[in-house]
């Protein structure tokens, strides 16, 4: 069972548009919400996080939107750059309850120039 | 380099035949993970450690497969009689023990070791 369902499993921006990915995720006991980013041959790299406490978190060019009552979180690129091309996954984790992070599929982002 | 260490990057093995991979961790982070990735998808959960007691294990994690982190610093994964199901890109991920407030916390991934049972 996929504790965390993401989409698009592919996506393709212009370079400068904004990409957009979308997570969804059921437990409730979920308090903490990262995305990695991943290049090929590289294990994934922490980007942002967010706690359900706040609706959106903004890191550069990188923000996190955070939807408590649809359970749903998603990750915004602006001005997105072809240097950003990469596998970015979405993850959801029980801190304190537990140490494990529940990671979605994956979104394959290309950033064409 | 204070980053996670993954060695080796590739094996390739027999299957049948017995793997052990390797993990240093960032020498601060108390604890250490492992987690297998398979193509088109996430990292899942195999197993975790703080200091050198294994706290959790997934029932991903067969009998086959055992780790250990015997003095709290590097760990080992070893799989038994390997099967060509096995075949994933392993990945190691340390961390601290507690989030500060504010800050971004999560896992510190190595670059992961391939494994191709043939």
């Amino acid at each position: 069972q996929q504790q965390v369902k993401q989409s698009p499993q592919s996506l393709i921006v212009q370079k400068g548009g904004i990409s957009i990915i979308n997570c969804a995720y059921e437990n409730t006991a979920f308090d903490y919400f990262p995305w990695y980013q991943q290049f090929p041959g590289k294990g994934p790299a922490l980007l942002i996080a967010i706690r359900p406490d706040v609706s959106e978190k903004k890191e550069g060019r990188f923000t996190i939107s955070f939807n408590k009552s649809a359970k749903q979180f998603s990750l915004h690129i602006m001005d997105s750059q072809p240097g950003d091309s990469a596998t970015y996954f979405c993850a959801a984790s029980n801190l304190f309850a537990g140490n494990q992070f529940y990671f979605g599929t994956g979104t394959s982002l290309t950033v064409i120039p | 380099d204070t980053g996670v260490s993954q060695n080796p990057r590739h094996k390739i093995t027999k299957r049948g035949q017995n793997v052990t991979f390797r993990c240093d961790p960032i020498s601060e982070h108390n604890r250490l993970y492992w987690y297998r990735q398979t193509l088109g998808q996430g990292p899942e959960f195999l197993t975790y450690f703080q200091n050198e007691a294994q706290l959790e294990k997934s029932r991903l994690l067969s009998d086959r497969f055992s780790a250990e982190r015997p003095k709290g610093s590097f760990s080992t994964l070893e799989i038994q009689r390997t099967e060509q199901g096995d075949s994933a890109m392993y990945l190691c991920a340390s961390s601290t023990l507690r989030p500060g407030r504010g800050a971004n916390y999560g896992y510190t991934f190595g670059s992961g070791t391939r494994l191709t049972v043939v």
